[in-house]
């Protein structure tokens, strides 16, 4: 069972946004930041969104993060079939001393 | 471009001990804290631990200290061995990197390395 809950999946067709939610604590979420993963099958995760919302350098800014409270939301605009993927948040957690994961969100593109 | 690899045996057997290395590439090792995350089929990934070029380790408790993790900065390998397995350390294994002043937030994975654990 992961510390940080995701819904098991999220869909949309080609041009519409997605919104996944990511559920967590006061000791990870509600008093660090967020991080956000996105993982194509038989690969390695890869780094999406960091501090809640900053995108590193190749993610497209219809990529965006947002956080309020204990919980957090990755959003994709002008969903594309590459989008198709499992996405994972994670934030550091206090008390274990170190960054925990949601159980992942499979992205359908129908 | 950062490039990290994972080699060690895909299979070990109940009560042995998992040993993983992993080679990276680039400079200023101490500008990072070295990691290695597992992730079982179709589950989330979790924090095993992470190494610093000081060689100070900071693991996960849920571990119960079975994790030993070594940093050679001159050869750029950083190592896993964790002991006393059972099934539920069948997972892929992962190397990753975080930048010292954003730690946890890991920017450069490995690819992976399988390791069932099996008699």
């Amino acid at each position: 069972q992961s510390v940080l809950v995701q819904p098991p999946s999220a869909s949309g067709t080609p041009g519409q946004s997605v919104s996944i939610s990511c559920s967590g604590s006061r000791s990870n979420i509600g008093g660090n930041t967020v991080n956000w993963y996105q993982q194509f099958p038989g690969t390695a995760p890869k780094l999406l969104i960091f501090n809640n919302n900053q995108r590193p350098s190749g993610v497209p800014d219809r990529v965006s993060g947002s956080k309020s409270g204990s919980s957090a939301s990755l959003a994709i605009s002008g969903l594309q079939s590459e989008d198709e993927a499992e996405y994972y948040c994670a934030a550091w957690d206090d008390s274990l001393r170190g960054p925990v994961f949601g159980g992942g969100t499979k992205v359908t593109v129908l | 471009q950062v490039l990290m690899q994972e080699s060690g045996p895909g299979l070990v057997k109940p009560s042995e001990t998992l040993s993983l290395t992993c080679s990276f590439s680039g400079d200023s090792v101490g500008a990072y804290a070295w990691s290695w995350i597992r992730q079982p089929q179709g589950k989330g990934p979790e924090w095993i631990a992470f190494i610093f070029s000081s060689g100070t380790v900071s693991s996960n408790p849920s571990l119960k200290s079975r994790a030993t993790l070594s940093l050679d900065t001159s050869t750029r390998q950083l190592s896993l061995r964790l002991r006393s397995v059972t099934a539920a350390d069948t997972a892929m294994y992962f190397c990753a990197r975080s930048e010292m002043a954003r730690i946890g937030v890991f920017d450069v994975w490995g690819q992976g390395a399988m390791v069932t654990v099996s008699p």
